[in-house]
This record gives structure tokens, C-alpha cells and sequence, in this order.
């Protein structure tokens, strides 16, 4: 299963909304999962089952699927703020191999 | 505390091998899958194939069936990824991650292991 994400960078301001793009090669029965990684560190899991928020996630993060594309998920961050400056990465959790995308660097101007 | 506690960093000539450890502590150990999962530097997320800590089962990627081999220490909580034939290309930082269970999601990681090959 190939994960395509996209765009691989994207550069917002603080209080701004973002969307972030993964499409599965595959159908994967909603099993979409998105991390956040900040440099130096371990990713971290933010959503799974495409909407499901981590305990502690806040709000602002959400995720979606398209109506008319049930291999297109989206990670939304609203109200942008300085801290949310990382990398996404989405990952398919439905079967082997639990690919992940390639990553969007989120850049907070 | 629930956590992964991985081992130090190896620097590796090509063609050896390299064994990377993660303890588990603060949950049942056996109840969750643990997957490996690397990142060259300034590069994306590459899963390498999980193992069960209660049967020992694995399951690899195709990339690198052949080459890796992961195996458990219910004992001592622990489980380790060895990775043989050692390339340039495989210097990168390896993190194992636990599976929630009945998932595939990883909802724990360590903090990851640098692997560098060097002649």
C-alpha cells in the first residue's frame, strides 16, 4: 500500500487554518492514522481510525476523509499556533505494511 | 511509567550487523505488537515489520525479508531488532513503536537508537 501525502512543505501564520492531504493507494477501511514529529524527537500519534484524537490532542487538530474520494484522508489544524511548526506524517494502519507518507514540513512564519 | 527504553547508538563497519534493544515498562508487555521503524536523517518514516512479545510471531517487510530478524525476552521485557549486511544506506535512526492492540496504530515510541555504517 503506497501512501502519497502532499504538499510536502507549507508555510502558514499563527491563527491560520492548514490542510494536510494522504491518499492511499488502497482502500484501507478508514485505518488512517497522522503523527506529529518535531526535530530531535520521536514521532507522536495525534489521530487515529481518521478522526480519533489522541488523549491530550487538542481540538484544533482534526481529521477527515473525502466524500467523493474514500481514499483521500486530511489532517486540518485550525487556529494555527507557534508550537504546531513540525513535521505530519500519515500512516496506514489497516494491514501490512503500515506504510507511512512521505511527511509535510509545517513551517510557521 | 509506561515507556520504551531503547539502547545506545552503534556505529557499524559495512557488511557486520547491528542488534537495537527496546524495554518495555508500565503495561503488560505481551499485550501489544512492537514494530520497528526507521528515518534516515532529513528523511520520512520506513516500517521495517513488527513482533509479537507473547508468541514471538514476526512479520517484515518485503525490503527486508532476508535481512532483518526480530525476537523477544518476555523475561526481560525486551525486544530486539538485528539487522545484518550492514550499507551505507542503512544509517538511520531506529525507533521501535508499540501497536495498539488490535490496530495498527503506533500510540508509544521510543526515543530511537542512531545507527551510523562507516568504513
Amino acid at each position: 500500500i503506497q501512501m502519497t501525502q502532499y504538499p510536502s512543505t507549507l508555510s502558514a501564520s499563527v491563527g491560520d487554518t492548514v490542510v494536510i492531504t494522504c491518499r492511499a493507494s488502497q482502500r484501507i477501511s478508514g485505518r488512517l492514522a497522522w503523527y506529529q514529529q518535531k526535530p530531535g524527537q520521536a514521532p507522536k500519534l495525534l489521530i487515529h481510525k481518521t478522526y480519533t484524537l489522541e488523549s491530550g490532542v487538542p481540538s484544533r487538530f482534526s481529521g477527515g476523509v473525502s466524500m467523493s474520494a474514500a481514499t483521500e484522508y486530511s489532517l486540518t489544524i485550525y487556529n494555527l499556533q507557534p508550537h504546531d511548526s513540525a513535521t505530519y506524517f500519515c500512516q496506514n494502519h489497516d494491514r501490512s505494511p503500515f506504510s507511512f507518507g512521505q511527511g509535510t514540513k509545517l513551517e510557521i512564519k | 511509567q509506561v515507556q520504551l527504553v531503547q539502547s545506545g547508538a552503534e556505529e557499524k563497519r559495512p557488511g557486520t550487523s547491528v542488534m537495537v534493544s527496546c524495554e518495555a515498562s508500565g503495561y503488560t508487555f505481551t499485550n501489544n505488537d512492537i514494530s520497528w521503524v526507521r528515518q534516515a536523517t532529513g528523511q520520512g518514516l520506513e516500517w521495517m515489520g513488527w513482533v509479537n512479545p507473547g508468541s514471538g510471531n514476526t512479520g517484515y517487510a518485503e525490503k527486508f525479508q532476508g535481512r532483518v530478524t526480530m525476537t523477544r525476552s518476555t523475561s526481560l521485557r525486551t525486544v530486539y531488532m538485528e539487522l545484518s549486511s550492514l550499507t551505507s544506506e542503512d544509517t538511520a535512526v531506529y525507533y521501535c513503536a508499540r501497536m495498539r492492540r488490535g490496530e495498527g496504530d503506533f500510540d508509544l515510541w521510543g526515543r530511537g537508537t542512531l545507527v551510523t555504517v562507516s568504513s
